[in-house]
């Protein structure tokens, strides 16, 4: 039982062409995020949602955007995909610990590449 | 901007040798994180750290908070190959919420 999955693994693609990134979780958080890790594999938050709401937005491109249907589901679509998106793409979920620190879980990551 | 500095960047040791990880900044984190992540995989929580001056072990690994709660170091004991991975900081800052930032990680490869 895999607590956050997200799919695609692997996506490659060309440039200019839209795609989306599913994730899920089964552990009952109520927030979800997606962060971005580069080839230096530095980790860097985009976008966070708690009860289905968007609370952080760091300042990704409009390109980038967020969906979440329900709690248990976080899906990212981007259009008209360049060069520099390319990365690897994670999803995560906490559950608030009530100012003692957000605990994440990560899924596996989906490796995109833009040709 | 509340960075997280990590150092060194990249260790490379014997397997039996000790180890230490830092992870500072200047701003006051509520705590800090240390998650390990191997290739292809997510980052995995090792453990989180809240008062100003905690200890916490895991087994060979030895996690300190800063009495200030501005810094953190991760000491491994007789480092074994499957200690092998990308080791990374996170914090969540004084002012609350939502947001974890990460330090750029620690990559420690332990040769047998």
């Amino acid at each position: 039982d895999t607590a956050v999955s997200q799919t695609p693994k692997y996506l490659v693609t060309q440039m200019g062409n839209d795609k989306s990134i599913k994730c899920e979780q089964n552990l009952g958080h109520d927030t979800m995020y997606w962060y971005k890790q580069d080839s230096k594999k530095f980790l860097k938050i985009m976008f966070s949602y708690n009860n289905k709401e968007l609370i952080i937005n760091e300042t990704v491109p409009n390109r980038f955007s967020p969906k979440s249907p329900d709690k248990a589901h976080l899906n990212l679509h981007i259009n008209s995909l360049e060069l520099g998106d390319s990365a690897v793409y994670f999803c995560a979920s906490s559950f608030n610990t009530g100012g003692r620190g957000e605990k994440l879980f990560f899924g596996s990551g989906t490796q995109l590449s833009v040709l | 901007t509340q960075l997280l500095e990590q150092s060194p960047q990249f260790l490379s040791i014997q397997e039996g040798e000790n180890l230490t990880v830092y992870c500072n900044s200047s701003s006051v984190f509520s705590s800090l994180q240390w998650y390990r992540q191997e290739p292809g995989e997510g980052p995995v929580l090792l453990v989180t750290v809240v008062t100003g001056g905690e200890v916490k072990k895991l087994k060979r690994l030895t996690f300190q908070f800063g009495d200030a709660r501005k810094d953190s170091s991760l000491h491994i004991t007789a480092a074994q190959p499957g200690d092998t991975g990308l080791y990374l900081c996170a914090g969540t800052p004084n002012t609350g919420g939502f947001k974890t930032i990460f330090g750029a990680g620690t990559r420690l490869f332990v040769k047998a």
